[in-house]
């Protein structure tokens, strides 16, 4: 069975701080896509990032970078020089490709302050 | 606006009623997807749809049911309510998981 934890379950950070949201996954098929949505207080689930299994090549898109490592079964999430804006559960999912349906594995989500 | 269309966005009512929570998937998007997100229990998957059949069953109360319609639309009915069912859901809709999953904005319930 799939499962997705992410330990830390808020973070408190000043404006302008970095701040690395963990995520370890745990699945047995070799081929699966792993994701991260962000929450705002609002409530709608904003689509981040999306992952498969094959590609572990970082990626960068503005102040969010993400960390793919297979070996340590791990997707980790950073926010650089953070901002208000960004106050809000991020949530990471896991997603195995399976013939008879793909349904999303989230883990608890991370509740992440920023303060100004 | 994500594409895909939850309505109505709250609904309350009394324990033991029910009610009937509608998703219109993305253009193109045949797989529909509905999650529960409660305090206690988290963001959980319920149910899948594809073109119409059902795909996978996650932790769905029998009390639970949904369909998907020709059109492609799904909804889902919950019946015999009760406080616990107060929950976020969510719909979602797919082309195929390469391609991810787009999110509507949710139906708040409220049992009271």
């Amino acid at each position: 069975a799939q499962k997705v934890t992410q330990a830390q379950t808020e973070i408190s950070v000043v404006e302008k701080e970095d701040v690395t949201l963990d995520c370890v996954y745990e699945t047995r098929d070799t081929t699966y896509y792993l994701f991260w949505y962000k929450q705002p207080p609002s409530g709608e689930l904003v689509f981040l990032i999306r992952r498969n299994s094959f590609d572990e090549q970082n990626e960068i898109s503005g102040r969010y970078s993400w960390n793919f490592q297979k070996s340590t079964s791990s997707f980790n999430f950073t926010i650089t020089a953070s901002q208000v804006v960004d106050s809000a559960v991020y949530f990471c999912a896991l997603s195995e490709r399976k013939a008879a349906g793909n349904k999303l594995t989230f883990g608890g989500g991370t509740r992440v302050l920023v303060k100004p | 606006d994500s594409g895909v269309t939850q309505t109505p966005k709250h609904l309350i009512t009394a324990t033991g009623q029910r009610v009937t929570l509608r998703c219109s998937p993305r253009s193109g998007d045949l797989s529909v997807y509905w999650y529960q997100q409660s305090l206690d229990q988290g963001l959980q998957f319920l149910i899948h749809y594809y073109n119409g059949e059902e795909r996978a069953k996650g932790n769905i109360l029998e009390r639970f049911s949904a369909q998907q319609f020709p059109d492609l639309h799904s909804e889902l009915n919950l019946s015999s309510l009760e406080l616990g069912d107060s929950a976020l859901y969510f719909c979602a809709s797919s082309e195929a998981v390469d391609y991810g999953y787009t999110f509507g904005s949710g139906t708040r319930l409220t049992v009271v």
